[in-house]
């Protein structure tokens, strides 16, 4: 059983926003602002999108966007496309460690 | 380029040891803390460990605590995982991947432990 909790799964159509969230505790999301997201396509190793909830690495679309309130994070994806279809895990710092979501599969219909 | 590359996965049977290793390149290792994170086949990311710059701070999950060691040699641009008394549970795709603050930006492919009898 993953510390952070995601739903199983999400789905929009393209051009649609959908958003996914990642509760957590105040142990670790509602204590710290080091909460990261991660994509990741089947066979792929997973790619850092946000870090630091609503920060986004060089060359990441800014269709990708993060937040968070009190013990529960957020990624909101907007203007879905198909290449988005993936999973989505969330991942927060959490007493020297890090803790992950059970993941999220997005599909695009 | 960053480039990190996992070996030295396999089939090994219960109760039995393995080592993993990943070689980096196209940075300094030396400057930024490692991580070993794994995924199980079908399942999602598992943290496992991780050591800092200079090695001298090591965490692990509770899952692996006292069976398995994270180590690195700078010299070498390499970081390894010992591990020991392998569970069934244990089966996974382990990644190495560079820490920088409290997220991780570079991931390597994986290498495929399979703990089977």
């Amino acid at each position: 059983q993953s510390a952070l909790t995601q739903p199983a799964s999400v789905s929009g159509s393209p051009g649609q926003s959908i958003t996914i969230s990642c509760t957590g505790t105040s142990s670790d999301i509602g204590g710290y602002n080091y909460v990261s997201w991660y994509q990741q396509h089947p066979g792929k190793a997973p790619k850092l999108i946000i870090y630091d909830v609503s920060h986004r690495p060089s060359g990441v679309s800014n269709r990708f966007s993060g937040s968070k309130s009190g013990n529960t994070a957020s990624l909101t994806i907007s203007g879905l496309q198909a290449e988005d279809e993936a999973d989505y895990y969330c991942s927060s710092y959490r007493s020297n460690t890090t803790q992950f979501g059970g993941g999220t599969k997005l599909t695009v219909l | 380029q960053v480039q990190l590359v996992e070996s030295g996965g396999g089939v090994v049977q219960p109760g039995r040891s393995l080592s993993l290793s990943c070689a980096a390149s196209g940075f300094t290792l030396s400057s930024y803390p490692m991580n070993w994170v794994r995924q199980a086949p079908g399942k999602g990311l598992e943290w496992v460990a991780l050591i800092s710059y200079d090695g001298n701070t090591k965490y692990y999950a509770d899952s692996v605590k006292g069976r398995f060691t994270i180590s690195r040699d700078n010299s070498k641009n390499t970081l390894s995982l010992q591990m020991h008394s392998l569970r069934a549970e244990d089966t996974a795709v382990y990644y190495c991947a560079r820490g920088h603050g409290y997220y991780l930006v570079y991931w390597g492919q994986g290498t495929l432990v399979t703990v089977s009898s």
